[in-house]
This record gives structure tokens, C-alpha cells and sequence, in this order.
């Protein structure tokens, strides 16, 4: 069966600061890819989805990036942290006929002060 | 945009209860997934649904997927503690797997 891992669990960094989440997969090969993020324990938005390596459609305008330099590896960044994305981000692995399954990484809260 | 209502926000419930919640739309889906959210962790899927008017057992859990495919259902039935935690229904808005997920519903069982 498939596994999701994300680091780091926890991350705390100032304001204007870089930033690099890692989502990493087992157990399937080339599977679709996402990252929500969960604002205040509740409400997952969607912020991309990847189809392929070098992949990555955005689903809503902000200050983050993603990239998908591997079949199994997924990673959020930014160049500048802001106050508003503090958050709890989620990584998400797609199976099934449309991607119609979706199981999710154990998650990293993000504070930014 | 797609937008998912889901009903109630919170329910607080004594043991041995059952529980309701619901999710409905302006618009159509193809697959209605529920998920359990506990503290800190990412939401475990409960439930997967597939096609209209079907009905699908977890368990103490039962969902339906309803028969307009604006809507969905997932009863619990005599609740445990362990049941405690948020509960998310999504809808499938198309091929690619991006999901619109609901507010969630917080469910708190007492003794």
C-alpha cells in the first residue's frame, strides 16, 4: 500500500524568510500529487496539483510555488513567507479511475510570525 | 465557483447516539469521498462513493451518495469516544482528482 511523507512536521519562521516543504511518496508509481492547505482546523483549499514530473497546475493565485523534480517527490516553496500562510499543509496522493481516491500525508504546521 | 455546504458545524453527542451529517451542492459530482480528521494529523478517508444512489458501509459507518448527485450523507451509528474529531465530505469536480471539500463537521461524544 501507498505511503505519504512529509517533512518537516512542525516549522516556525519569520516573516519575509524562505520555505521548503518535501512530500514524499512509496508504493506507487507516478500517481497524482497535491497540496492543500487547512487554515484553523478546517476547510482544505486546494493550492496545486501535479500530473507528471516538471508538472504543476495552480489552482489559486498566492505567494507559493511548487515543483516536482521527481516521480515521487513533491515540494511547496516560497520566497518570501507571509503572515497569512501560516497554516496546516497537507500533501495528497491520487488513485483510482480520475484520481477518484485521495489519501493524505500526516501534514506540516506552519507558523509564520 | 463549485461550493459544498455541510451541515452541522459541530455536533455534541452522548455516547451510544447516532450521528448525521450532510453535504450538499449547487452542482454535480461524480465521487463523494468522507474523510476523519483527528488533532493534528491529516484526514484518514472513511468512505468512497461512486455513483448516484449508492449507499456504503464502514463499519458503524454509512454513507449515500445522493440520487440528484448534489448531495451526500454519513451517519455513525452508537457512537464511541473514539469517534471524536472533524469529519470532511469532498466532491470530485473532475478528471484531474481536485477535490472541493466542505467546512466540516466537529463531532465531541461524552461518556
Amino acid at each position: 500500500s501507498q505511503t505519504i511523507h512529509q517533512w518537516p512536521a512542525t516549522l516556525v519562521q519569520p516573516v519575509g524568510s524562505p520555505l521548503s516543504l518535501e512530500c514524499t511518496v512509496e508504493g506507487t508509481s507516478n500517481p497524482n500529487l497535491y497540496w492543500y492547505r487547512q487554515a484553523a482546523g478546517r476547510g482544505l483549499q486546494l493550492l496545486f496539483y501535479s500530473v507528471g514530473i516538471g508538472q504543476i497546475s495552480s489552482e489559486v493565485p498566492q505567494n507559493l510555488s511548487a515543483s516536482r523534480p521527481q516521480d515521487r517527490q513533491f515540494i511547496l516553496s516560497s520566497k518570501k513567507l507571509l503572515l497569512s500562510d501560516s497554516g496546516f499543509y497537507l500533501c495528497a496522493l491520487g488513485l483510482g479511475s480520475s484520481y477518484n481516491e485521495q489519501f493524505f500525508g500526516p501534514g506540516t504546521r506552519l507558523t509564520v510570525l | 465557483g463549485q461550493q459544498l455546504n455541510q451541515s452541522p458545524q459541530s455536533m455534541f453527542i452522548q455516547e451510544g447516539e447516532d450521528v448525521s451529517m450532510n453535504c450538499t451542492s449547487s452542482s454535480i459530482f461524480n465521487t463523494w469521498l468522507w474523510y476523519k480528521q483527528e488533532p493534528g494529523e491529516g484526514p484518514v478517508l472513511l468512505i468512497a462513493l461512486y455513483k448516484a444512489g449508492e449507499l456504503t458501509s464502514n463499519g458503524r459507518l454509512t454513507a449515500q451518495f445522493g440520487i440528484t448527485r448534489k448531495d451526500s450523507f454519513l451517519n455513525i451509528s452508537a457512537s464511541i469516544p473514539s469517534d471524536v474529531g472533524i469529519y470532511f465530505c469532498a466532491g470530485l469536480t473532475d478528471s484531474w482528482g481536485k477535490l472541493q471539500f466542505g467546512a466540516g463537521t466537529q463531532v465531541v461524544v461524552t461518556p
